[in-house]
């Protein structure tokens, strides 16, 4: 079936220091997925980050990136420096490029430290 | 525009209980959807609707939950009878039919089940 793999758990950054969370996707049934990030910050609902339909394409939103990878089936954000407002929960996500349902992974925890 | 409201915020059940969630769309959207949230599973697809139409009812969970979109403005979700396992947080989710994978989630209902 289709899924997607995410840095699980916690994650821990120093303010200022960069940041990769790893996101690699199958999606045997789609094909051809749209990949997005979410992001849950403290007391707010999950909101859309960034998004990318076109492989080799890349995203950007407040300073993340990711870029879409085919042959790597990968969509990795990244930021070159954190700041503690970034601590969130974000989760990595693909659709097909019919309908809206999203299929989402497990949530990764950014903890930024001052 | 209002964005997608929940109720309860918090919910406590007894085993074997029967609840119901609410959840009003953003006016206006076509797409709904319910997703349960967990740290071990992340977020999964409960049921999505469109234009009020069932369009998918995830296979685990059909047995004991069931949503139902009464207008196009309101939505719940019925667990019964309810075990403690079903402890999660219920999100639900709106989008329009642009087809962008950009859902308007709640702020969810914290189930606890004792």
């Amino acid at each position: 079936g289709d899924s997607v793999t995410q840095t699980e758990g916690q994650v821990t950054v120093s303010e200022s220091k960069s940041l990769i969370i790893n996101c690699t996707y199958s999606a045997t049934s789609i094909g051809y997925p749209n990949l997005f990030w979410y992001v849950r910050y403290p007391g707010e609902g999950l909101q859309l980050l960034l998004k990318v339909i076109t492989a080799g394409q890349k995203g950007s939103s407040r300073g993340f990136e990711a870029t879409y990878n085919k042959e790597a089936t990968s969509f990795h954000l990244q930021k070159a420096s954190v700041q503690e407002s970034d601590s969130a929960v974000y989760y990595c996500a693909l659709s097909g490029s019919s309908g809206n349902k999203l299929i989402f992974g497990i949530g990764t925890l950014l903890s930024v430290k001052p | 525009d209002a964005g997608v409201t929940q109720t309860p915020r918090h919910e406590v059940a007894e085993k074997g209980q029967t609840i119901i969630l609410k959840c009003e769309p953003v006016s206006g959207h076509n797409d709904l959807f319910w997703y349960r949230q967990t740290k071990i599973q992340g977020l999964e697809l409960l049921s999505y609707f469109r234009s009020k139409s069932l369009m998918e009812d995830g296979g685990a969970f059909k047995d004991r939950f069931k949503a139902e979109m009464l207008n196009s403005s309101f939505s719940t979700l019925k667990i019964q009878p309810t075990e403690p396992k079903d402890s999660a947080v219920y999100l639900c989710a709106s989008s329009d039919r642009a087809n962008t994978g950009q859902l308007y989630f709640g702020e969810g209902s914290k189930l606890t089940v004792l």
